[in-house]
């Protein structure tokens, strides 16, 4: 069965550091992978996923993901925080021809001025 | 339309009465997810459909909670005798195809902020 963990319920960086937001996965087979961002009263919005291709997969916004299958590992990071990216960020896996995606319970991102 | 709809935005009901919950999906999308998203538990599946079928119920939480779907559009998420652990936020996603696929993007709705006094 799949699942995915997040590590950090909440994520506090200053404006123009480093984002990191973690997130490792359990799948019995090579999985699919998406993060997810969602803002205040929002919907989810799509980030970026890896589907198999380059393992370091670049989204919107200026972040980017790497699959590291050795860690089972799909990290998040963005090399420079803007306060815009303040918001909720979920980590998701589907296997292959599966029909549902797994969410992990989230990592709440702060930008300190 | 441009993305997917919801309706109503917001929902407060007193407990054990019925809900229904609207879903418009984007135009074309043959696949519709219902997600609940609450405090404590994430987001957890509920259904899916692929055009107007619903092979797998087994993500529904009770037998008070049923969806259909109509003309492979729309869909109607409905909760039965309300309790107030059904409070949450249920969001519907649909996509092109099935998620898995390669290349499959689930495109979510605000979602229906639901409360029950």
């Amino acid at each position: 069965a799949q699942s995915v963990t997040q590590l950090g319920s909440h994520v506090s960086v200053s404006e123009g550091a480093l984002v990191l937001l973690r997130c490792n996965y359990s799948s019995s087979v090579p999985p699919y992978l998406f993060w997810y961002v969602q803002y205040p009263n929002q919907g989810l919005q799509l980030l970026l996923k890896y589907t198999s291709a380059a393992t370091l997969v670049k989204g919107i916004n200026g972040f980017e993901a790497e699959f590291k299958k050795s860690e089972t590992s799909f990290h998040l990071t963005k090399p420079s925080a803007h306060m815009s990216d303040a918001a909720e960020y979920f980590c998701a896996v589907s296997d292959p021809g599966a029909n549902n995606l797994f969410f992990g319970t989230g990592t709440r991102l702060t930008v300190i001025p | 339309g441009a993305g997917v709809s919801q309706s109503p935005s917001n929902k407060v009901t007193e407990k054990g009465k019925d809900v229904e919950l609207r879903c418009d999906p984007i135009s074309g999308h043959t696949a519709l997810y219902w997600y609940r998203q609450s405090l404590g538990q994430g987001l957890e599946f509920l259904i899916y459909f692929q055009g107007n079928s619903a092979p797998d119920k087994s993500g529904l939480p009770s037998d008070r909670f049923s969806a259909e779907r109509t003309g492979g559009s729309v869909s109607t998420l409905t909760i039965q005798r309300t309790q107030q652990e059904d409070s949450a936020v249920y969001l519907c996603a649909s996509s092109f195809l099935l998620a898995g696929g390669p290349g499959e993007t689930q495109y979510f709705g605000p979602g229906t902020r639901l409360l029950v006094l």
